[in-house]
């Protein structure tokens, strides 16, 4: 399966600042995913990055507050825009290989 | 409307004590059931994928069954290293491969 890594690994931000959090994979895929998991909460789905295309969005997230690239096959960037609190959260990245997805380490972000 | 539903959310169980984790699931067409493993600050890992009613599959302590309503996750003899949230998912067939988690179950193993 494909090794995928996030950068940062967390980070401590204020209110109002963004965070562009960067996901690196080691071979090329199509699909890739982008999650959001409050704490005690599962995963949900923030938004699919295909190579080439806009990104598609879930019901109740929003390209100005989460605005995707996903300039080659290997890499997609997730940004957190206007951080409040609310937005304090573990981000993964997710990889389609067949019909399994599989994650990255996540990014632990905390918004004061 | 699609939905999974995951019993119990916490369980404890004593080194050896072997135990079942259920995911219920409501979906209009099921292209595949996943189970993963997550621990604590890290990302999910993934254990498996079941596609059809009757399917089984095993890994070490673990074995995963599938039923048109259900999917069980059996523990058999587990140690304190099997401490972790276990996820299930399902993906519907809606031709964009979305994946719709459970809420997980929090498994700790005493020693």
């Amino acid at each position: 399966s494909a090794v995928i890594s996030q950068k940062p690994s967390r980070d401590i931000c204020q209110r109002g600042t963004s965070l562009t959090i960067q996901c690196q994979v080691d071979s090329q895929v199509t699909m890739m995913f982008w999650y959001r998991q409050q704490p005690g909460q599962s995963l949900t789905l923030i938004a699919t990055a295909n190579q080439g295309s806009e990104a598609t969005y879930e019901s109740g997230f929003v390209i100005d507050k989460f605005p995707i690239s996903r300039p080659n096959l290997t890499f997609s960037t997730l940004t957190v825009s206007n951080m409040s609190p609310e937005d304090s959260s573990i981000y993964l990245c997710s990889v389609r290989e067949g019909d399994t997805q599989y994650f990255g380490p996540g990014t632990r972000l905390t918004v004061l | 409307e699609d939905q999974v539903t995951q019993s119990p959310e916490a369980l404890r169980l004593q080194e050896g004590e072997s135990s079942s984790l259920n995911c219920s699931y409501t979906v209009s067409g099921l292209r595949g059931l996943f189970w993963y493993r997550q621990d604590p600050g890290k990302g999910p890992e993934f254990l498996f994928t079941l596609y059809s009613a009757g399917e089984e599959k095993e890994k070490e302590r673990l074995k995963a069954t599938l039923t048109k309503k259900e999917s069980f996750l059996h523990i058999t003899a587990p140690k304190p290293e099997d401490s972790a949230t276990y996820l299930c998912a399902v993906q519907p067939f809606s031709g964009t491969y979305k994946y719709i988690f459970g809420t997980g179950t929090r498994l700790k193993v005493l020693a």
